[in-house]
């Protein structure tokens, strides 16, 4: 079975905070995508990777950035966290065009 | 137009119906069409993915793929009070490059009453 895991269910984290949102897969897959997903707005792109080290801006990368450093783990950053930021952050990873997801992580920023 | 359509609903069918679900995609080079069940809080699950024309069965689950009228459809058979979730449809685009990015519906949300 496919496992992708998030470092947290619920984070709050304040306005200017940097915040780190890490997400993990464990069947060497080369593409690694984060959403954030709002009520009425669907699934919306932040930032995706096709390989390590590489990455390529989604359609809301404003306020973000990534990392990625080894193959397995991909990493999304608030600089300074804001609270339109506010949402839930899903991970996901895929061999081809399958998408997996992790279980999310709802942030809130005060 | 936006690139994949659905029927935001609610759809609502009582318990042992059948519920069709519908999604319209703008991209007629698309290839790659899936299916996802996404409960209230939780994260999306893979429930189908379909790549030809026609039907594909899957237990109480069946995609139907049209790509001449760009539309591709789950029917969920017997349907249980368990099915009650809103369901994403998700189409592939081919960009240049090595990618592998989807693009998603807004999702319809059914509700299958007791």
């Amino acid at each position: 079975d496919v496992k992708v895991t998030q470092s947290s269910r619920y984070l709050v984290k304040r306005t200017g905070e940097k915040v780190f949102l890490e997400c993990v897969q464990d069947m060497d897959h080369e593409n690694m995508f984060w959403y954030r997903q709002d009520p009425g707005l669907g699934l919306r792109l932040i930032y995706f990777s096709y390989d390590v080290k590489m990455k390529e801006k989604g359609d809301i990368p404003e306020g973000y950035s990534v990392s990625r450093e080894k193959k397995e783990r991909f990493s999304l950053i608030l600089e300074s966290a804001s609270t339109n930021q506010t949402s839930m952050y899903l991970c996901a990873s895929s061999l081809s065009y399958t998408q997996y997801f992790g279980p999310g992580t709802r942030l809130t920023v005060l | 137009q936006k690139e994949v359509e659905q029927n935001s609903g609610p759809l609502s069918v009582p318990e042992g119906a059948i519920a069709s679900l519908n999604c319209t995609y703008s991209d007629r080079v698309s290839q790659s069409f899936f299916w996802y069940r996404q409960y209230s809080g939780k994260s999306p699950e893979l429930i189908m993915s379909i790549y030809s024309n026609g039907d594909k069965e899957d237990g109480r689950f069946t995609a139907q793929l049209n790509k001449a009228s760009q539309y591709v459809s789950l029917l969920i058979r017997d349907s249980q009070p368990s099915d009650s979730a809103t369901y994403l449809c998700a189409v592939n685009i081919l960009n240049a490059g090595n990618n592998r990015k989807l693009i998603w519906g807004l999702g319809t949300s059914l509700a299958v009453n007791p």
